[in-house]
């Protein structure tokens, strides 16, 4: 059984304060580790796809690194905005034509 | 169009009736998945299409779950004789034909399914 965990579970933070949180994935067969941001009743929106060891990718504050020899990814908010506010998943696929398998998704809070 | 549209919002049903579920992808995406999210648990993968084919149903349970992607009408997720473990939010995705290991998926709203 393929496990992805994310940690923590929720965080709370003030607002301008930097943060950043973990995902943990499988170390073989690794294709790809999709980051999704998710407010409650809305569509979870699309932030990263990542395919390569050491990769790093940045959308505006938000960014985020990936190493699959150990199986782990960061995002980072820079700055944290009361918008910021949402779950973040993470999602891992293992081969091409392998499904996402998700993490249960870390709950920011940002307070004004 | 330019969102994935899952349809009805939210779904009522008593314990044993039928339950569907509608999703129309972007315009253009070759690629549909269903997800089933129980309360504060992961997104679980259930059935994936490439155009009107499955293209992977590993993750669907072997009993009372169907569904189907014909041309030219919304995918649709059913349900036969529901059960209360079935209550969840079900999500929709659809990405593009081409690049398709490397895209991410485009959501919609989901649909929340309540059983009681």
């Amino acid at each position: 059984i393929l496990n992805v965990e994310q940690s923590p579970q929720s965080l709370h933070v003030q607002e301008g304060d930097s943060t950043n949180f973990t995902c943990s994935f499988p170390s073989s067969n690794f294709y790809a580790l999709h980051w999704y941001r998710w407010e409650t009743a809305k569509s979870p929106e699309a932030l990263f796809v990542m395919t390569l060891n050491g990769d790093e990718k940045k959308k505006g504050r938000i960014s985020a690194t990936l190493n699959t020899k150990e199986g782990y990814s960061y995002l980072y908010i820079k700055g944290s905005q009361p918008e910021d506010s949402a779950t973040y998943l993470c999602a891992f696929k293992g081969g091409s034509q392998g499904n996402l398998i998700f993490g249960k998704g870390t709950k920011l809070s940002v307070k004004p | 169009g330019e969102e994935v549209a899952q349809t009805p919002k939210h779904l009522v049903r008593g314990e044993g009736q039928k339950a569907k579920l509608y999703c129309a992808p972007i315009k253009g995406h070759s690629y549909v998945f269903w997800y089933q999210q129980v309360l504060k648990n992961e997104f679980k993968f259930l059935i994936s299409f490439q155009n009107e084919n499955v293209f992977d149903e590993t993750g669907m349970p072997k009993e009372r779950f169907s569904a189907k992607c014909l041309p030219n009408s919304p995918c649709s997720l059913e349900i036969q004789a529901t059960k209360l473990e079935d209550s969840a939010v079900y999500f929709c995705a659809s990405s593009p034909s081409t690049g398709y290991s490397n895209q991410p998926q485009h959501f919609g709203d989901g649909t929340r399914l309540s059983i009681l």
